[in-house]
């Protein structure tokens, strides 16, 4: 089984300040991750993903994440927070196979402030 | 390009009434799923099907069905309502076949269903 656990339900940070969401997974097999964003009323928008190769993935908007599997993290950040970042984070993970379902953390309500 | 196109975009219904949300993936995309949001909730999959055939399913209620047709678009058909279905339902799509073992799903907007 696996499954995701998102500290911090609410984050709020400062317009141009690091942005650090955290992600730890737990799983019996290599795993896909993911990190979601989700705007009020809207869909789930993928913003990056790691899946083999380079531990340290770039994403839209100037977000990253990082692998780390000595503990089992995904923790993403973005160097300097915009106001349009303000969201709800999703990080997921999933098996290593072609059609496999995701599984979601809690989320992550994250708000700049002015 | 082409997203996941969901309807309808919002429904409501009764207690005890039925629902049919229906979701039509990207073209030549192979594999549909399904997950409910309930308000304030991480989204839990359902159920998805590959090619037409069920190839997975997570906790989804009995009252609850699905299917894939021959042009790949999907329905879920919700019989019963209660009050604790009220949630947003997101459809993504996904290719199997594309190159690489890694297949990004797309979500659609989802369907916003409430019971009243």
């Amino acid at each position: 089984a696996q499954s995701v656990t998102q500290l911090g339900s609410h984050v709020s940070v400062s317009e141009g300040a690091l942005v650090l969401l955290r992600c730890n997974y737990s799983s019996s097999v290599p795993p896909y991750l993911f990190w979601y964003v989700q705007y009020p009323n809207q869909g789930l928008q993928l913003l990056l993903k790691y899946t083999t190769g380079a531990t340290l993935v770039k994403g839209i908007n100037g977000f990253e994440a990082e692998f780390k599997k000595s503990e089992t993290s995904f923790h993403l950040t973005k160097p300097s927070a915009h106001m349009s970042d303000a969201a709800e984070y999703f990080c997921a993970v999933s098996r290593q196979f072609g059609n496999e379902k995701l599984t979601f953390g809690t989320g992550t309500r994250l708000t700049i402030i002015p | 390009a082409a997203g996941v196109i969901q309807s309808p975009r919002h429904l409501i219904k009764e207690k005890r009434e039925t629902a049919t949300l229906k979701c039509y993936p990207i073209p030549r995309h192979d594999t549909v799923y399904w997950y409910q949001q309930g308000p304030g909730q991480d989204p839990q999959f359902l159920i998805s099907f590959y090619e037409k055939m069920q190839s997975d399913k997570g906790s989804i209620p009995d009252r609850f069905s699905a299917q894939q047709f021959s042009d790949y678009h999907s329905e879920l058909n919700m019989s019963s309502l209660e009050l604790g279905d009220s949630a947003l339902y997101f459809c993504a799509s996904s290719l199997l076949g594309s190159v690489g073992p890694y297949n990004e799903q797309f979500f659609g907007p989802g369907t916003r269903l409430t019971v009243l």
